[in-house]
């Protein structure tokens, strides 16, 4: 079965602080891979998106990196503050075996807490 | 700029009864996908759409069916509904067929609860 693994589930760290958020998955046959982020009770803010082709993509603070051969990505924080403090969840969409998709696989997510 | 849109953002609906979820995609986006997330889970893909036709379809439960209309919106109606039905549905709409390398965006999703 694919998979999608998130590795801290939850992170707390102070203001400031860079982090790295970590997501594996378990075929390298992707389209491509989508961090998003999640607030309690709310819907899904697309962070960064990545082709399967790119090894990476960046957004003001964040970066996402992509190394499909080894099924993995991460995400990277820069100077992280209280209000990055959500849900990030990794999705992969995974190529099928009769050539399309099965929508977004998502992992099951990091809480990341920001103290003040 | 205009997001997803969906309706009712919540409904209580008794078991056995019967529920439909609007979503009005980004304007210009032609494919529409459904997800359903549980309590403290990860959403999981139900059934999507391309220009108005089902392209590709996940753990959709028989009871539940989708479509997409001519003005792109789509809905979810789903019956005989159960206590484990309840979750929070999230439509999603982007441009382009299938696997596209294009962004999906989410709505903020419809919270069903079943009683």
């Amino acid at each position: 079965k694919q998979e999608v693994t998130q590795i801290p589930a939850a992170l707390s760290v102070p203001e400031g602080e860079n982090l790295v958020l970590n997501c594996s998955f378990t075929d390298s046959a992707i389209y491509n891979l989508q961090w998003f982020r999640q607030d309690p009770g709310k819907g899904l803010t697309s962070l960064l998106l990545i082709q399967s082709s790119q090894r990476e993509q960046t957004s003001g603070r964040l970066n996402a990196s992509l190394d499909k051969s080894s099924g993995r990505s991460t995400l990277y924080i820069a100077a992280s503050q209280p209000g990055d403090s959500a849900t990030y969840l990794c999705a992969v969409i995974y190529a099928n075996s009769g050539g399309g998709a099965d929508g977004l696989t998502f992992g099951k997510g990091t809480h990341l807490i920001i103290q003040p | 700029a205009a997001g997803v849109i969906q309706s009712p953002r919540h409904l209580i609906k008794e078991k056995r009864e019967t529920a439909t979820l609007k979503c009005y995609p980004i304007p210009r986006h032609d494919t529409v996908y459904w997800y359903q997330q549980g309590p403290g889970q990860d959403p999981q893909f139900l059934i999507s759409f391309y220009e108005k036709m089902q392209s590709d379809k996940g753990s959709i439960p028989d009871r539940f069916s989708a479509q997409q209309f001519s003005d792109y919106h789509s809905e979810l109606n789903m019956s005989s509904l159960e206590l484990g039905d309840s979750a929070l549905y999230f439509c999603a709409s982007s441009f382009g067929e299938g696997p596209s390398g294009n962004t999906i965006y989410f709505g903020e999703g419809s919270w069903l609860t079943v009683v």
